[in-house]
């Protein structure tokens, strides 16, 4: 069955730093993919959507990539801030399945 | 503000009684999906609807119904609850049906069954 593995449940940073967060996933070839942001008590709010034929995606500090051989996405946020600490979530998808999220990394950025 | 509205905000209710969770999509969007969120389950898949037709169905237990009315809002109907039950119920809504497609969710509805 389909699987998606992140990295770690929580992840802990300085301010100013870069912090990556992993998305691993098996039994499927998704053909997008794409990350979410939650905070506590609150719906996800969708922050970028990455395609298979593409390598990498930029918005404004945030950057992912995904990687088909691997199975892996990489989801970066640079110059990180304490705002930026939230639960991220990833969900790798086929065209037409509904959609399936990992169960996340919660990140904290201390000042 | 994602444009999605859901109510009630709180509902607390006890075991073995029907709740009804209602959800208005973004202006515009067709597509409305269903999700269960509890602590150790992360973020679950529960229906989808797109322009008043079931378009898939995930971990839906037959106690629960959804619909989706000529108006495009939504309502998920819980029925013979259970402790387990307990949960954020989130609606979500796209503006077509496929799942590239990015998902709005409403701030979701928290159920606790006692």
């Amino acid at each position: 069955s389909q699987k998606i593995e992140q990295n770690s449940e929580a992840l802990n940073i300085q301010e100013g730093k870069t912090a990556t967060l992993t998305c691993n996933y098996t039994n499927y070839s998704p053909a997008y993919l794409q990350w979410y942001r939650q905070d506590p008590g609150r719906g996800p709010v969708f922050l970028l959507l990455i395609r298979e034929n593409e390598k990498e995606k930029r918005k404004e500090r945030l950057k992912v990539t995904f990687d088909t051989t691997l199975k892996q996405s990489l989801f970066h946020i640079t110059a990180s801030q304490p705002a930026d600490s939230a639960t991220y979530l990833c969900a790798p998808n086929s065209g037409n399945t509904p959609l399936v999220f990992g169960k996340g990394t919660r990140l904290s950025v201390i000042a | 503000d994602s444009g999605v509205t859901q109510t009630p905000k709180h509902l607390i209710t006890a075991t073995g009684q029907r709740v009804t969770l209602r959800c208005s999509p973004r202006s515009g969007d067709l597509s409305v999906y269903w999700y269960q969120q509890s602590l150790d389950q992360g973020l679950q898949f529960l229906i989808q609807y797109y322009n008043g037709e079931e378009r898939a169905k995930g971990n839906i237990l037959e106690r629960f119904s959804a619909q989706q009315f000529p108006d495009l809002h939504s309502e998920l109907n819980l029925s013979s609850l259970e402790l387990g039950d307990s949960a954020l119920y989130f609606c979500a809504s796209s503006r077509l049906a496929g799942e590239h497609n990015e998902q709005f969710f409403g701030p979701g509805t928290r159920l606790t069954v006692l």
